[in-house]
């Protein structure tokens, strides 16, 4: 089945450093795009969103940057601190579930260390 | 406001036992979902309930797994005669209202029960 994959399954930064997580999706008619993060033992939680008929999407600290042309998804961490620190998760809606987030298609997710 | 609430963090249950976990929705929040995580693994989505309703049990295997969520009282997700590759964590999450029309922001997860199955 079609799903969303990592290309880094571990990235250490060191604090204050910018990071930044990369994400390929393989259904090119997905139209959402989710980040959460995950600490451990954590449920996890909504970092920031994007749809498609958008490039780029800025949040406190984070801005997630979407290339549809090549089918990719990067979450950016600006200042990196040690409470980034937590697997961050894709997501996408694929088009035959739009509009129904319990659908979504989660990636492997991705371990951020920061290093003080 | 407490957040979501899952109950227990962690449970162990033998091969053949039942296992039960609970989730209580933020107040106010009268949809819930439950999803399982294994190790490493991003999350599936197994049902989504609201109060009284089963709405949407796709993901949820056919067999030994049960969900509920009654008038009064938390959510229950029952898992009969449990096996090892029951063994992972999981989420519940809970909403204001069904998070369609790409409204992810308001789904807030509980912090999961991890059932380990020897």
């Amino acid at each position: 089945g079609e799903s969303v994959g990592l290309h880094l399954p571990t990235l250490s930064v060191q604090e204050g450093d910018n990071s930044i997580i990369n994400c390929a999706y393989s259904n090119s008619a997905s139209d959402y795009f989710i980040w959460y993060k995950q600490e451990s033992g954590k449920g996890p939680q909504f970092i920031i969103d994007i749809r498609s008929n958008m490039d780029k999407r800025q949040g406190q600290r984070v801005t997630v940057l979407l290339n549809k042309t090549v089918k990719h998804l990067s979450l950016q961490i600006a200042a990196t601190q040690p409470g980034d620190s937590a697997v961050y998760f894709c997501a996408e809606n694929p088009p035959e579930y739009a509009g129904n987030n319990r659908k979504l298609i989660w990636g492997l997710g991705t371990s951020l260390a920061v290093n003080p | 406001n407490a957040g979501v609430m899952q109950n227990p963090r962690h449970l162990v249950r033998r091969r053949g036992q039942e296992a039960r976990l609970r989730c209580s929705p933020m107040k106010g929040h009268s949809h819930v979902y439950w999803y399982r995580q294994l190790p490493e693994e991003g999350l599936k989505f197994m049902v989504y309930l609201q109060k009284e309703n089963i709405i949407d049990e796709s993901g949820m295997p056919k067999e030994r797994f049960s969900a509920e969520f009654p008038k009064e009282g938390p959510s229950i997700l029952r898992i009969q005669q449990v096996v090892r590759g029951d063994s992972a964590a999981y989420f519940c999450a809970s909403s204001p209202y069904e998070t369609s029309g790409r409204a992810a922001d308001t789904q807030y997860f509980g912090p999961g029960t991890r059932l380990t199955v020897l």
